[in-house]
């Protein structure tokens, strides 16, 4: 199946900062990529998607890029604000099923 | 539109008990997921429900849990009897279409499940 990998475990950086989370995946199957926001005591939240006829997507101040080839796929948020300090869940997802492959989870700390 | 509502939100239970927990989706989503987060780990799929019925179970880690849709709309995943590595985040999500669509997921809460 499916094994998705996510770096960092922890990110600090400081506010007005950019910051990188990269994930890669083992099966090339796999084509629609998401990003989830988890703050504290809340519910993951879809922050920004990606499909793999796409190398990259921008909503604001967050992007993600694609590469199919190497299989990974990263998370960039510019201009970091306290308020972006959650944890970020990369996922990915086969075309033929439902489920979703998450990654283990990047804890971001925006210090003001 | 209400979102996914789970709970409880918390639950403390000794090793052997039981421990039922619910999820409401969104009205009108007939996909329904349940997931769980182990202690630092990724969050791991469990099952998938559309309407009433079990489309993919494979996620489910042993005979110890037995999820339910009846009707189709709330679902419940029962523990019993929870083991100590039980515990962890139980997630639930639903979703209109598939969630590879253009839809994806709607998470809820999650209800942090502690056996001790």
């Amino acid at each position: 199946g499916e094994n998705v990998e996510q770096h960092p475990s922890t990110l600090s950086v400081q506010e007005g900062d950019s910051a990188v989370i990269k994930c890669t995946y083992s099966d090339s199957a796999s084509n629609y990529f998401p990003w989830y926001k988890q703050e504290l005591g809340k519910r993951p939240q879809l922050i920004i998607d990606i499909r793999s006829n796409v190398g990259e997507k921008k909503d604001q101040r967050i992007a993600v890029t694609l590469n199919k080839t190497a299989k990974h796929f990263s998370l960039h948020i510019t201009e970091t604000q306290p308020e972006d300090s959650a944890v970020y869940f990369c996922a990915a997802s086969i075309s033929t099923g439902n489920q979703f492959y998450f990654g283990t989870g990047t804890s971001l700390t925006v210090i003001p | 539109e209400a979102g996914v509502t789970q709970f409880p939100s918390h639950s403390v239970i000794e090793k052997g008990q039981t421990v039922t927990l619910r999820c409401d989706p969104i009205s009108g989503h007939d996909n329904l997921y349940w997931y769980r987060r182990v202690m630092g780990k990724e969050i791991k799929f469990l099952l998938h429900f559309v309407k009433e019925s079990k489309q993919d179970e494979s996620g489910m880690p042993n005979n110890r849990f037995l999820a339910e849709r009846t009707g189709g709309t709330y679902s419940t995943l029962k523990v019993q009897p929870a083991e100590l590595e039980d515990s962890g985040v139980y997630f639930c999500a639903s979703s209109r279409g598939t969630a590879w669509g253009n839809y994806g997921y709607t998470f809820g809460s999650g209800t942090r499940l502690t056996v001790v």
